[in-house]
């Protein structure tokens, strides 16, 4: 069964602080993706990774860069966190497949920028 | 510009009976369409999945509809278990070179009363 950890859980950071997200999976999954959910708005793209040391930009990467150091880790950075930054953020992965590829999601990071 | 949309934020049924849960995308590139469940303080899991080139698609008390030229798919849970009480996404997926772009909807609460 596929495991996508999340290092934390809860987050309470200040404006203007780095914040990492760290995130782990177990199943040698060439993708990896950083999602935030919001209210309404459902789950947005902010970067994803189909290999070690690549990186590309999701729908809204303002104000967030990535890592992608090992394939089984992946992190989300803020560079200054700012207060429209508090969201859920969800780690997932995934291996492309010929048909659908279903995201296995991390647990989240409740984060709160104060 | 919202490309998958499910206009009902909530919806409440009672047990036993059937579960409906509507979505409707604009992109008509989409190759695949999924649902994914998420209970409160964990993360999405992938529940069904349908190809753009069929109409159903059934998995025990799950069946997913696809109506492409009206846009639409739907969810139906028959029937109905409390277990079920969760938000549900709906999704399209695209196939690319190296990885698979998907969009998410804003999400339906499914309450399910005993």
């Amino acid at each position: 069964d596929v495991k996508v950890t999340q290092s934390s859980r809860y987050l309470v950071k200040r404006t203007g602080e780095k914040v990492f997200l760290e995130c782990v999976q177990d199943m040698d999954h060439e993708n990896m993706f950083w999602y935030r959910q919001d209210p309404g708005l459902g789950l947005r793209l902010i970067y994803f990774s189909y290999d070690v040391k690549m990186k590309e930009k999701g729908d809204i990467p303002e104000g967030y860069s990535v890592s992608r150091e090992k394939k089984e880790r992946f992190s989300l950075i803020l560079e200054s966190a700012s207060t429209n930054q508090t969201s859920m953020y969800l780690c997932a992965s995934s291996r492309p497949d010929r048909g659908a590829s279903p995201l296995h999601f991390g647990n989240g990071t409740r984060l709160t920028v104060t | 510009d919202q490309q998958v949309k499910q206009n009902s934020p909530s919806l409440s049924v009672q047990e036993g009976r059937i579960s409906i849960l509507n979505c409707d995308y604009t992109n008509s590139m989409f190759d695949y369409f999924l649902w994914y469940k998420k209970y409160p303080a964990e993360g999405p899991t992938f529940l069904i999945s349908i190809s753009s080139i069929k109409d159903k698609n059934e998995d025990g008390r799950f069946t997913v509809f696809l109506n492409k030229s009206a846009k639409h798919l739907s969810l139906h849970i028959v029937p109905s278990q409390p277990g079920d009480s969760a938000v549900y996404f709906c999704a399209g997926e695209r196939e690319k070179t190296s990885y698979d772009k998907v969009i998410f909807g804003p999400g339906t609460s499914l309450s399910v009363i005993p």
